[in-house]
């Protein structure tokens, strides 16, 4: 069956590059997804990457998949304050419409 | 993502109590899907729909029912609300597209049963 599965927590200071992981059993996956929650709002997409592709990269986002060991990563260069929030990685296969999503990252940045 | 609204934001109410959530969306996707997140749990789909007439349940349907009224609306209800149904519940759209399908999500309903 499907299952992503993300660590809980990661703790970062201001300036550092955060890196944010992700695994995944079905390797039937067509895209795989990374969501940012802030408090109080809903999930807003930051960027995708096709399972075709080993990177994607996005201003201070880089997306990195390895698909031998189902393993996807999201690295924010220049962590700020700002990006303070939970963040899912979330995976969609071509035969259905869903999408399976990891439990978040909750990432907190210290001044 | 204000093309996907939901209402209301946040209710409060009893055991017992049949509440329904409303969602609609101006993105003109096709397909829209009602979520329940809770502490530690993440995203639980409850149900999906990928057109008017086609309407499946999500992991954890139990309690709850659904109706697509358009291809704007999707409403949740929970006939006889219990307090473990206190949640925030989530809203999402996608197009139609076996491909690329992020989904789009609405900015959430806080629930409360007392």
């Amino acid at each position: 069956g499907e299952d992503v599965e993300q660590s809980l927590f990661l703790s970062v200071r201001e300036g550092d590059s955060s890196v944010i992981n992700c695994t995944y059993t079905d390797s039937s996956s067509t895209y795989l997804y990374w969501y940012k929650q802030e408090p109080g709002a809903g999930l807003q997409l930051l960027t995708y990457i096709f399972s075709n592709m080993d990177m994607k990269q996005d201003q201070r986002l880089t997306v990195l998949l390895n698909k031998k060991d189902k393993h996807l990563s999201l690295r924010i260069a220049d962590t700020q304050t700002g990006d303070s929030a939970i963040y899912f990685c979330a995976e969609s296969f071509r035969s259905q419409g869903n999408l399976i999503f990891g439990k978040g990252t909750k990432l907190s940045v210290k001044p | 993502d204000a093309d996907v609204t939901q209402t209301p934001r946040n209710r409060i109410t009893k055991t017992g109590k049949r509440i329904m959530l409303e969602c609609s969306q101006t993105k003109g996707h096709d397909r829209m899907y009602w979520y329940r997140q809770d502490p530690g749990l993440g995203l639980r789909l409850i149900y999906y729909s990928f057109d008017v007439k086609d309407i499946n349940k999500g992991e954890i349907s139990d309690g709850y029912s659904v109706s697509r009224q358009a291809q704007a609306k999707f409403s949740l209800s929970l006939e006889s609300a219990i307090p473990n149904q206190t949640a925030l519940y989530f809203c999402a759209t996608s197009a139609k597209d076996r491909g690329n399908q992020p989904q789009h999500f609405g900015d959430g309903t806080r629930l409360s049963i007392l």
